[in-house]
């Protein structure tokens, strides 16, 4: 496609259920970023994969929260056992090389724990 | 561990007012520095981005940002703002070399006709 598309667009989940979140960057791009975006709190940084290098985990807020990217292309965002403070907008970005080259963003999921 | 603080958390101005964002960042070497947008309904996108070189940096819609290493800030400007430029405006740094992008909270920005 021509952007980056996420899916679903809205997941409204029960409080213990697991959910995962999908992300299908720019077609060429190697880097793929998902960040948080909660009310007042800004974008938070989750996790950054970069080609085939390990991918920088130091975001994730704890170990209910995981993500891997499938030959270098789609990316999915798993939260196990979902609690309330998950309820955010979850973005995907990806650029074609590296952060400090343009970062395209998906309209995101929101994610609502109820 | 790098942040990013954006003092302004939302911002009312009339057409034709001058804006001033600021941003500061806290690290000591050398950084990348961004300024995203997020108009209502769309996506985020990029503004302008600093890495080196003249430090006023020129960016799209008439915006531009000035690095000022010895105050470790990135503040955007614009002379006259527009009812279309009503959006929500991110900071972000990256340290040098590296790739990980760590944005401010955010300046929400209404502009009144």
């Amino acid at each position: 496609g021509a952007g980056v598309s996420q899916s679903p667009s809205n997941k409204v989940t029960e409080k213990g259920k697991d959910v995962e979140l999908r992300c299908d960057p720019i077609s060429g791009h190697t880097a793929l970023y998902w960040y948080r975006q909660s009310l007042g709190q800004g974008l938070e940084f989750l996790i950054y994969f970069q080609g085939n290098s390990a991918p920088d985990k130091s975001g994730l807020p704890s170990d209910r929260f995981s993500a891997e990217r499938t030959g270098g292309s789609v990316s999915t965002l798993t939260i196990q056992r979902t609690q309330q403070e998950d309820s955010a907008v979850y973005l995907c970005a990806s650029s074609l090389n590296r952060a400090n080259e343009k970062l395209f963003f998906g309209s995101g999921t929101q994610l609502s724990v109820l | 561990a790098q942040s990013v603080s954006q003092h302004n958390h939302h911002v009312i101005l009339s057409e034709a007012a001058s804006l001033e964002l600021g941003c500061n960042y806290s690290y000591g070497g050398t950084v990348n520095l961004f300024w995203y947008v997020q108009y209502p309904g769309q996506h985020l996108q990029l503004l302008l981005k600093y890495f080196s070189g003249d430090p006023l940096v020129k960016g799209i819609k008439g915006f531009e940002a000035e690095f000022i290493k010895s105050k470790f800030s990135f503040n955007l400007r614009k002379p006259s703002v527009q009812w279309s430029d009503t959006a929500e405006y991110f900071c972000a740094v990256s340290v040098y070399n590296t790739d990980k992008l760590i944005f401010g909270t955010g300046t929400r920005l209404q502009v009144f006709p």
